[in-house]
């Protein structure tokens, strides 16, 4: 069965403080593995999709990595602005994603 | 303006009424998909549709019924056969259902009283 586990369930940083969020993946034929921010009462909105081992991308403040087992998302000197919840979900059959219960980040000024 | 709308934002609805979600995209996107969210757990999906006039059923189908007429419009119905309908409820849409991304809408939020 797909899997998908996020840690930590909830991280505080200070402004500045960089720090990783973990998604450990279990599936049969990645297609692709997704990253999505989500504030309190608003719907998901894309960060980065990767595809394949060793790819990386880049936006602002934060960065996806992806291994065969697992993807971190670096956030780098972050600010209170930055403060959401991360989602983490996997592509591996037609259509469907498996997500992740996702890790709640807040970073204190 | 592109983008995924759904209506209402706030929805409530009394012990054995059914009542219907509106999702509507102008992104011109063939794929759409309803999710639920609770509290600390991940979206889980109700249905999906590839081109209209079809749909399937996702991982938590029962008590949920949808249409797909229109290739901009995926509304869902919560009938009372669901037991535990309170949630928080997201459609979204992708362009290609093999590799693309989902973008998702901003929600609704439906309470029974």
């Amino acid at each position: 069965e797909d899997q998908v586990t996020q840690s930590p369930e909830a991280l505080r940083l200070q402004e500045g403080e960089s720090s990783s969020l973990n998604c450990s993946y279990t599936v049969s034929g990645l297609r692709g593995l997704f990253w999505y921010r989500q504030d309190p009462g608003k719907g998901p909105e894309f960060l980065f999709t990767l595809y394949s081992a060793g790819e990386e991308k880049e936006k602002e403040r934060l960065k996806a990595t992806l291994t065969k087992k697992e993807s971190f998302l670096h956030i780098t000197a972050p600010k209170p602005e930055d403060s959401a919840t991360y989602l983490c979900a996997v592509q591996a059959g037609a259509q469907k994603l498996v997500f992740g219960q996702g890790t709640r980040l807040t970073i204190n000024p | 303006d592109g983008g995924i709308t759904q209506s209402p934002k706030y929805l409530f609805r009394k012990e054995g009424q059914n009542v219907t979600l509106s999702c509507e995209q102008n992104l011109n996107h063939d794929a759409m998909y309803w999710y639920r969210q609770d509290p600390g757990q991940g979206l889980r999906l109700i249905y999906y549709s590839q081109i209209v006039n079809d749909f399937q059923k996702g991982d938590i189908a029962e008590g949920y019924s949808v249409s797909r007429e229109k290739k901009e419009s995926f509304p869902l119905t919560v009938t009372s056969a669901q037991k535990n309908p309170t949630a928080f409820y997201l459609c979204a849409s992708s362009d290609d259902p093999s590799t693309d991304t989902q973008y998702f809408g901003p929600g609704t939020r439906l309470t029974v009283l």
